[in-house]
């Protein structure tokens, strides 16, 4: 069945270091991909999105692109701060299906 | 905002009773969904509804059960709680499964 895989946590950096949170997918065709960001006590959001192969999806500094050959969308910022300190869901959906598939998440503290 | 929210916020309550968790939206989204979050197995799909009536099960729907009678309130009632509830729900809206997923605040459940 379809899945996602992305790596545990958490991920502890120094301010202003660079950020990546691996994800990788199972599809039987081809998903549109999401990262979704959780802040402390609130609900999930979209962080970004890519619909097709080799889309890069981007916001707030973060970026990630759609690679169909590793079924890869790893998360990347080039610095980050303090207020990026949150739980990082990567999720899959398919075409013809209800339903998104998520992550377990992926909890980032970011050190002042 | 796709104005979600989500009644009450948080609720304890004991083993055997049942318990019936609203969530509200004004953006007349189509589709509305039931998760739990817990630590270790991040976000799982409970029910979803795609349209008044239209209900379907997700992955952890046994001791669950979903009504929609209208479009904007999608239900949620444990019909006898267990411990094993106890748990961090949400609800989400869509206009489609390609479509981004937005979150309410959260539902915080303690059965003792």
């Amino acid at each position: 069945g379809n899945s996602v895989t992305q790596m545990e946590g958490p991920v502890t950096l120094s301010e202003e270091a660079f950020l990546t949170i691996n994800c990788t997918y199972t599809a039987t065709g081809y998903p549109s991909l999401f990262w979704y960001v959780q802040y402390p006590g609130e609900g999930l959001q979209l962080l970004l999105k890519a619909t097709k192969a080799d889309d890069k999806g981007s916001n707030k500094g973060f970026e990630a692109t759609y690679r169909k050959e590793t079924t890869s969308f790893h998360l990347e910022k080039g610095s980050v701060q303090v207020s990026d300190s949150a739980v990082y869901f990567c999720a899959l959906s398919m075409n013809r299906d209800d339903k998104i598939i998520f992550g377990k998440g992926t909890r980032l503290h970011i050190l002042p | 905002d796709a104005g979600i929210t989500q009644s009450p916020r948080h609720k304890v309550t004991e083993t055997g009773t049942p318990v019936t968790l609203r969530c509200h939206q004004t953006e007349n989204h189509r589709y509305m969904y039931w998760y739990r979050q817990d630590p270790g197995h991040g976000l799982r799909l409970i029910h979803y509804s795609y349209g008044v009536k239209d209900t379907d099960k997700g992955e952890v729907s046994d001791g669950y059960s979903v009504s929609r009678s209208k479009t904007e309130d999608f239900l949620l009632t444990l019909e006898s709680a267990t411990s094993s509830q106890t748990s961090v729900y949400f609800c989400a809206v869509s206009e489609s499964s390609q479509e981004t997923q937005y979150f309410g605040p959260g539902t915080r459940l303690l059965v003792l």
